[in-house]
C-alpha cells in the first residue's frame, strides 16, 4: 500500500459526459500528479500540483482540468468524454526534494461506451 | 525528443532461471533513473531509483545498474511471484519532478 488513496477504483460513463476523479495524497506530501495510462500509450504524465498551484503541465487535453485543495486532496475532471479516452488514471504523489521518489495509488479504471 | 526504451517487450523464464531486463534512455541531463513494477490492474510500485553512471541498488532478487546511456534491472533466480510488468522512467534536467518519461515496460513471467 503506497499511502495514495483514489476513488472511484472503476467507472463507466457514456460519450459526452463528465466525471471526477478524486485522490488523497501520501500523508505529508505536497505535491500531486496525475497520469493517464492507456494499452497503445504506456504512461503518461498530465498535470502536477505543488501545495495548491499549477507546478507543470504535460499531455493534458483541454477537456481535462484538475485541481488541489487545501487539504491537499486533488481531483481530475474530465468533460466530453470520448472514446479513447477510456484509460487508467493514476494519482501520485511526493515530498518535493525527498529524492524524487513517485508513489503512486492503485488508479482509477476508467471505461467511456 | 527525450526517449525511454525497453527490451524485451516480453520474457518467459523459468523458477531460477536468472536473467536482465534494458532500459535505454535518451534524455537531456538525465536526473534520476526510476525503475517500478506494475502488477495487472494495480499502480506502479516504485522499487529503485539511480542517479549517476555507476551506481547500483539491491533489493530481494533484483538489482537495479546505470550506465550513461543504459539501465539494467538484473533478476536472480526468479520466482512466480516476481511475474509483472518492470517499468523504467527518465527524469530529464528540465523536467519537473513528475515529468517522468516512462518506457511501455517489460512483462515478466516466471515460470514454475
Amino acid at each position: 500500500d503506497s499511502g495514495v488513496t483514489q476513488t472511484p477504483k472503476h467507472l463507466i460513463t457514456a460519450t459526452g459526459q463528465r466525471v471526477t476523479l478524486r485522490c488523497s495524497p501520501r500523508s505529508g506530501d505536497l505535491s500531486v500528479y496525475w497520469y493517464q495510462q492507456s494499452l497503445d500509450q504506456g504512461l503518461q504524465f498530465l498535470i502536477q500540483y505543488y501545495n495548491g498551484e499549477e507546478r507543470a503541465k504535460g499531455n493534458i487535453l483541454e477537456r481535462f482540468s484538475a485541481q488541489q485543495f487545501p487539504d491537499l486532496h486533488s481531483e481530475l475532471n474530465l468533460s466530453s468524454l470520448e472514446l479513447g479516452d477510456s484509460a487508467l488514471y493514476f494519482c501520485a504523489s511526493s515530498v518535493e526534494g525527498s529524492g524524487n521518489t513517485i508513489y503512486f495509488g492503485e488508479g482509477s479504471w476508467l471505461t467511456v461506451v | 525528443e527525450d526517449q525511454v526504451t525497453q527490451s524485451p517487450e516480453a520474457l518467459r523464464l523459468q523458477e531460477g532461471e536468472s536473467s536482465s531486463l534494458n532500459c535505454s534512455y535518451t534524455v537531456s541531463g538525465l536526473r534520476g533513473l526510476f525503475w517500478y513494477r506494475q502488477d495487472p490492474g494495480k499502480g506502479p510500485e516504485f522499487l529503485f531509483t539511480l542517479y549517476s553512471a555507476g551506481e547500483e541498488k539491491e533489493k530481494e532478487r533484483l538489482k537495479a545498474t546505470l550506465t550513461k546511456k543504459e539501465s539494467f534491472l538484473h533478476i536472480t533466480a526468479p520466482k512466480p511471484e516476481d511475474s509483472a510488468t518492470y517499468l523504467c522512467a527518465a527524469l530529464a534536467s528540465r523536467g519537473s519532478q513528475g515529468n517522468l518519461i516512462f518506457g511501455k515496460g517489460t512483462k515478466l513471467s516466471v515460470k514454475p
